[in-house]
């Protein structure tokens, strides 16, 4: 079983749609990031949490730590958001490693 | 904006040849990562650097070397490149300053990868 669990690995969408994304971990962790790959590799960093909520623009990000739960919202999504949308948590164990989730490839079709 | 920067983004070269992947940052960032990644597949790391001449291998066995000589530069050498390292490269840096428990780690900040064909 990975440390980090993505779903779903794969998600369509219609635009305009609100979109979740979910990621569950199973290690003590210090921090979790969410990261967009769009085709071609690139890698942006979206959020930083280590509790509660952050919002950017149409992106909400939540984690609860006693769930070992973290959700990645998208409201009005958008062609533009299709892109691989990544999980990676930071633990005290593995100093400042990264564990990524599998990724989730979201499409939105307009 | 970032300020990381990896070179070649795309390079195809022969089996047997060497190969450095450069990574510079202007953030003054100690921490620097390399991670390699198939298509379609999850991110592995490869190297890590706490900072000047502090070098470590990842969780990924890996072929290639690095070298941390300054701060700002975290480049990455193949002596001898097989079809096997076809593979796209990531470079990444953070802050330091790491501290256990939460409410700590840094935002990590990723350089546009560079994709490397052997053939």
């Amino acid at each position: 079983k990975n440390e980090v669990e993505q779903s779903p690995q794969n998600l369509t969408a219609q635009e305009g749609e609100f979109i979740t994304i979910n990621c569950s971990y199973s290690v003590g962790i210090s921090a979790l990031h969410w990261l967009q790959q769009h085709p071609g590799g690139g890698i942006v960093s979206l959020f930083m949490l280590s509790s509660g909520k952050k919002k950017h623009g149409r992106l909400i990000a939540t984690i609860n730590i006693q769930e070992k739960h973290s959700s990645l919202h998208i409201t009005a999504s958008h062609p533009r958001d299709s892109a691989v949308y990544i999980c990676a948590v930071s633990s005290a164990r593995r100093g400042s490693r990264l564990t990524f989730g599998e990724g989730t490839q979201l499409t939105v079709n307009p | 904006e970032a300020d990381i920067y990896q070179t070649p983004r795309y390079l195809v070269i022969g089996t047997g040849k060497k190969i450095t992947l450069e990574c510079s940052q202007t953030m003054g960032h100690d921490k620097m990562y390399w991670y390699q990644q198939d298509p379609g597949m999850e991110l592995h790391l490869i190297h890590y650097s706490y900072g000047v001449n502090s070098t470590e291998k990842g969780d990924l066995s890996s072929e290639s070397t690095v070298s941390r000589i300054r701060t700002e530069h975290f480049p990455l050498t193949l002596e001898s490149a097989r079809p096997s390292h076809t593979s796209q490269y990531l470079c990444a840096s953070s802050e330091s300053g790491f501290m256990f428990g939460l409410g700590s780690g840094n935002t990590i900040y990723f350089g546009e990868g560079s994709w490397l064909t052997v053939v």
